[in-house]
């Protein structure tokens, strides 16, 4: 079965200190992988995707993603936190060609 | 482009009533889809199209129909109202249904049936 892990519900970093949100995988066949972000009473805006390539994948405001196929992880990274990407962060993992299968999603929180 | 926009944002629905969300979007994407997501839950895929006159189920389809008449808009349907479909409905679309392509999403719409 198809499925994506975010393991922890809530991350809390202070204002300039690195983040990682992290995500796992557990799909058949290699899949394409995305991180999404959602602000309060929108929807999701793309963050960036991991297709094929480099292993280290930058994408929007900054975050990038490192793809582990070893240990099926695709954390979300950001050097130097703002208290700007507070906000609710969607892994997801896209193993065929229809359905998108998100992770239960980690909530930011960046303490001025 | 005004990109996916959905109507209404805000509904309260009774049990046993109907009503459709709208979604339509003007980025000329062939594929359009809509999810729901439950309070501390990732996204469901509850019907995908994947060109006018041609839609398919999801994850959870059960009380729910779609449409799509046109390429711009892809509505979806209650007939029944239940208290499990109180969720937050979000519309995306995309160029192609191939792997690597990138879903858009409207800003979604809050139900709560009573």
């Amino acid at each position: 079965a198809q499925s994506v892990a975010q393991p922890e519900d809530q991350v809390n970093v202070a204002e300039g200190n690195p983040l990682t949100v992290k995500c796992t995988y557990s799909v058949s066949g290699n899949p394409y992988l995305f991180w999404y972000v959602q602000y309060p009473n929108r929807g999701l805006q793309f963050l960036l995707k991991y297709i094929t390539g480099d292993n280290l994948v930058k994408g929007s405001y900054g975050f990038e993603a490192e793809f582990n196929k070893s240990q099926t992880s695709f954390h979300l990274k950001k050097p130097s936190a703002l208290v700007s990407d507070s906000a609710l962060y969607f892994c997801a993992v896209k193993p065929g060609a229809n359905n998108l299968f998100f992770g239960t999603g980690t909530r930011l929180t960046v303490i001025p | 482009n005004a990109g996916v926009t959905q109507t209404p944002k805000f509904r309260i629905l009774k049990i046993g009533q109907s009503m459709t969300l709208q979604c339509t979007q003007d980025m000329n994407h062939n594929y359009m889809y809509w999810y729901r997501q439950d309070p501390g839950m990732g996204l469901k895929l509850i019907y995908y199209s994947v060109g006018a006159g041609i839609t398919d189920k999801g994850e959870v389809p059960n009380g729910y129909n779609v449409s799509r008449s046109t390429t711009e808009d892809f509505p979806l349907r209650l007939e029944l109202a239940a208290p499990s479909q109180t969720s937050v409905y979000f519309c995306a679309s995309s160029v192609g249904l191939a792997d690597r392509d990138t879903q858009y999403f409207g800003p979604g719409t809050r139900l709560t049936v009573l």
